[in-house]
């Protein structure tokens, strides 16, 4: 089955700076990864996704890149601002059954 | 966007006793609905899958006959955690999929349940 690993664990900016959070996994049929922004107490929430046939997708301040060959995907976040403070899971979904292999999360903290 | 509401969002009962916790699709008809289990500090862990119709898949390691799923309906999906003991506090939280959504999951806020 599908093994998604997610670093680092914990993430400290600067207000402004950039943030770049990794993800690999091994099923190499796993064709949609997306991210989820999950604040304290609160549900996870999609902030961006990408699907095997694109390379790349942006949304703003938000980016996420996939290498297929490398099986890793990444999620770039440009100009951080202290409301980006959060948890942050990236997943791949498994080819068979449809379900979300979580990787183990990303606490980022901005700093003003 | 597709909404889904979970209910209720906190609980606390008595070792012993059975609580029922709902997830509903609000705007969409979830043909798959997913309950989770998220331990403080830890990512969310896949406990079953249920279809609409059809008897739920429960990941390994996880008692069927503890966590019971029914999903009657279109809209509704249900987890009761029976025999509650203190080690099954947590936060449970549900998600759905459905027709055009069939990639992305939408997840309830989740519901915090305390056993004493």
């Amino acid at each position: 089955g599908e093994n998604v690993e997610q670093h680092p664990s914990t993430l400290s900016v600067q207000e402004g700076d950039s943030a770049v959070i990794k993800c690999t996994y091994s099923d190499s049929a796993s064709n949609y990864f997306p991210w989820y922004k999950q604040e304290l107490g609160k549900r996870p929430q999609l902030i961006i996704d990408i699907r095997s046939n694109v390379g790349e997708k942006k949304d703003q301040r938000i980016a996420v890149t996939l290498n297929k060959t490398a099986k890793h995907f990444s999620l770039h976040i440009t100009e951080t601002q202290p409301e980006d403070s959060a948890v942050y899971f990236c997943a791949a979904q498994d080819s068979g059954t449809y379900k979300y292999i979580f990787g183990t999360g990303t606490r980022l903290k901005v700093l003003a | 966007g597709a909404v889904v509401s979970q209910h209720p969002s906190w609980v606390i009962c008595k070792s012993g006793t059975s609580v029922k916790i709902e997830c509903r699709s609000l705007d969409f008809q979830a043909t798959t609905m997913f309950w989770y289990r998220q331990f403080p500090k830890q990512s969310l862990m896949l406990m079953a899958t249920s279809n609409e119709g059809s008897k739920a898949t429960y990941e390994q390691g996880v008692e069927k006959d503890k966590f019971l799923i029914n999903h009657a309906s279109l809209t509704l999906s249900t987890l009761t955690v029976t025999s509650a003991h203190p080690e099954d506090s947590s936060f449970y939280i549900c998600s759905a999929t459905g027709l055009g959504y069939s990639d992305t999951q939408y997840f309830g806020p989740g519901t915090r349940l305390t056993v004493l």
